[in-house]
């Protein structure tokens, strides 16, 4: 699987913006770039996905290299609520239609 | 917002056991998921479904796995003799089709303690 390399942990204030890197060198062209967030005791939960283009949804933006090999999430206005684990996750076509999670970042964010 | 079900939310089951973990997928989703996370640990595909039969299946899925689409809702993954390993958050997911470029919905997970 096309593997992806994200900093094990960031601190972020309440109320300023967020930006998670990640790394994914080996990305092949059709892989789609996908994050996801794991709140402590709950299930993941989908953020944001891109494939070439710079997304913008209601919960975060998702800025993507042009040569694809990394990918930032961005958090506009981090809240206590954005305290969780962050996945940045590739679909890879040629592995078939499952997600592998790495070990994500853990997000603190201080009051 | 539709969402992905899942029941019991906790069980405490005696090793040797069978197990039962119930899911109701997004209605008009046509691929469904089961995933597990040990304790501390990553969240691990276990087996992929469409159309009544398992798609993919990881190593971790062996023969005390099984799943089932009992009805037009459910989507049931089987333990037949639970051990203590595992242990484990189990989570459901769906989604509409199996295309990279999909969204995966998950649960809220069952929680599986074998003693």
């Amino acid at each position: 699987d096309a593997k992806t390399t994200q900093p094990n942990s960031m601190e972020s204030n309440e109320e300023e913006p967020v930006h998670l890197p990640c790394n994914h060198s080996t990305i092949s062209g059709t892989d789609y770039i996908h994050w996801y967030r794991q709140l402590p005791s709950q299930g993941p939960e989908y953020v944001i996905h891109g494939l070439t283009s710079n997304v913008n949804n209601r919960m975060a933006s998702l800025a993507i290299a042009e040569d694809r090999k990394s990918s930032t999430l961005i958090l506009h206005r981090a809240t206590l609520r954005d305290a969780a684990v962050y996945y940045c996750i590739l679909r890879d076509i040629n592995t078939g239609n499952q997600f592998y999670f790495g070990t994500g970042t853990s997000l603190t964010v201080i009051p | 917002e539709p969402e992905v079900t899942q029941t019991p939310s906790h069980q405490v089951t005696q090793m040797g056991q069978e197990v039962i973990l119930r899911c109701v997928p997004i209605s008009n989703h046509l691929y469904f998921y089961w995933y597990r996370q040990i304790l501390g640990q990553k969240v691990e595909f276990l087996v992929s479904f469409y159309n009544n039969e398992i798609s993919e299946k990881s190593e971790i899925f062996d023969d005390q796995f099984s799943v089932e689409r009992p009805d037009g809702s459910n989507f049931t993954l089987k333990i037949r003799s639970t051990k203590l390993e595992d242990s484990a958050m189990y989570f459901c997911a769906s989604s509409v089709t199996p295309l990279t470029g999909n969204t995966i919905y998950f649960g809220e997970g069952s929680w599986l303690t074998v003693v």
